[in-house]
């Protein structure tokens, strides 16, 4: 079964500092890895996702994210954070033997990241 | 470019009473399209999928319904709401393609729906 986990509920930064949120995953075969943002009352907006390659993907808005094989975790990182990159931030996997085209997401509980000025 | 419209944006309704969420996706064909819960602002449960018309698959049993009668439209409904429907529901959809697993869904914004 396929299941993403990411172990902090909130994470707190200062303007200018460098951010991690965590996420690690448990798939049967090779993963499909995404990261979302979403904003109060609003839908999630995709940021990035890690489908082959190169293990430091780059997104939107500076973020990347790094693919860890041997840890099974997707960190989302940013090397200097804005008071605006305040939200929620989900993980989310699919498993590339799950190859049927309805496969839906699978997301994590969501990590608050809150940016201080 | 493709979008994805979802309506209404907030909904106060009794228990008991009946539901229905639309969803409707612009500038694609054959999407695989999908229904989220996300309960006190935190984790997005999967309710329903469909990869084509008249084609839905439940994930959780429930006091909820999905029908798709047309390419791209996905309706969520239900005949007598509970107090435990309330949440923020999310439509969303991907590119159908056989073969395209590894394509990200994209979101419409929301409905937050409150059972009193």
């Amino acid at each position: 079964a396929q299941s993403v986990a990411q172990p902090e509920d909130q994470v707190n930064v200062a303007e200018g500092n460098p951010l991690t949120v965590k996420c690690t995953y448990s798939v049967s075969g090779n993963p499909y890895l995404f990261w979302y943002v979403q904003y109060p009352n609003r839908g999630l907006q995709f940021l990035l996702k890690y489908i082959t390659g190169d293990n430091l993907v780059k997104g939107s808005y500076g973020f990347e994210a790094e693919f860890n094989k041997s840890q099974t975790s997707f960190h989302l990182k940013k090397p200097s954070a804005l008071v605006s990159d305040s939200a929620l931030y989900f993980c989310a996997v699919r498993d590339m033997l799950t190859n049927q085209a309805g496969t839906a997401l699978i997301f994590g509980k969501g990590t608050t990241l809150s940016v201080s000025s | 470019s493709q979008t994805i419209h979802q309506w209404p944006a907030t909904l106060v309704q009794p228990v008991g009473s009946p539901l229905s969420l639309e969803c409707t996706v612009e500038g694609t064909s054959n999407p695989n399209l999908y229904w989220y819960r996300q309960a006190a602002g935190r984790g997005l449960q999967l309710l329903f999928y469909s990869v084509g018309i008249g084609q839905i698959s439940s994930e959780v049993p429930q006091n909820l319904s999905a029908s798709r009668p047309q390419d791209r439209q996905f309706i969520l409904s239900s005949k007598k709401l509970l107090l435990s429907d309330s949440g923020f529901y999310l439509c969303a959809w991907r590119r159908g393609l056989i073969g395209e697993v590894n394509t990200e869904a994209f979101f419409g914004q929301g409905t937050r729906l409150t059972v009193v």
